[in-house]
């Protein structure tokens, strides 16, 4: 089955700086890879998907990048805000014929952003 | 996108005995699923709860300790049996499909669950 790994584990950076998280995956027939937010007693909330068909997607300071030959996606976080600092997970499942398989997540990456 | 509720938002309970979780989406949804997420932990997937028939369990989780219900489009219930301090945990809905896009899955607010 899929296997999603994360990377750091934890990041520290200085407010206005750049951030980026790395997953990689496993299984070379996922074709859906969306981030996560999760701040401090609240709910994951979506922040940025990717499909396979597409190499990065952006939204404002969000980006995302997907390489599916190395199997390996990233986000990048520019001029970071305190608001920023939450635990970001990726995700990687397989969706066919308008059906979604199950989201299997990386293990977190707690950022942390210096005013 | 939709909007999700869970009951109850937190619970104190005894060990060896049931706690039912309810979820309730605001508008028809294809895919619903449970998840479990320890403190400081990432989400694991409980199953995939399946409008009129059984819910799929991953591997580690059994029908006979989380018992599911999902009696139609925009409702279900995960039970939590015969509780031990383990099952101590923040329990989380998803729901995908319908009009939230048939990629996408969001997540209810969870019920945080503490076993004595």
């Amino acid at each position: 089955g899929e296997n999603v790994e994360q990377h750091p584990s934890t990041l520290s950076v200085q407010e206005g700086d750049s951030a980026v998280i790395k997953c990689t995956y496993s299984d070379s027939a996922s074709n859906y890879f969306p981030w996560y937010k999760q701040e401090l007693g609240k709910r994951p909330q979506l922040i940025i998907d990717i499909r396979s068909n597409v190499g990065e997607k952006k939204d404002q300071r969000i980006a995302v990048t997907l390489n599916k030959t190395a199997k390996h996606f990233s986000l990048h976080i520019t001029e970071t805000q305190p608001e920023d600092s939450a635990v970001y997970f990726c995700a990687a499942t397989l969706i066919y014929g308008g059906s979604q398989g199950n989201l299997i997540f990386g293990k977190g990456t707690k950022l942390s952003v210096k005013p | 996108s939709a909007v999700i509720s869970q009951k109850p938002s937190r619970d104190i309970c005894q060990r060896g005995t049931s706690l039912t979780i309810q979820c309730q989406v605001d508008s028809q949804v294809t895919m619903m699923f449970w998840y479990r997420q320890q403190p400081g932990q990432s989400l694991t997937l409980i199953a995939t709860a399946n409008q009129g028939s059984e819910a799929t369990y991953e591997s580690g989780f059994v029908i006979d300790k989380f018992p599911i219900s999902r009696p139609n489009l925009t409702f279900s219930t995960l039970t939590v049996s015969n509780m031990s301090p383990e099952d101590s945990s923040i329990y989380l809905c998803s729901v995908g499909g319908g009009v939230t896009g048939a990629d996408t899955q969001y997540f209810g607010p969870g019920t945080r669950l503490t076993v004595l």
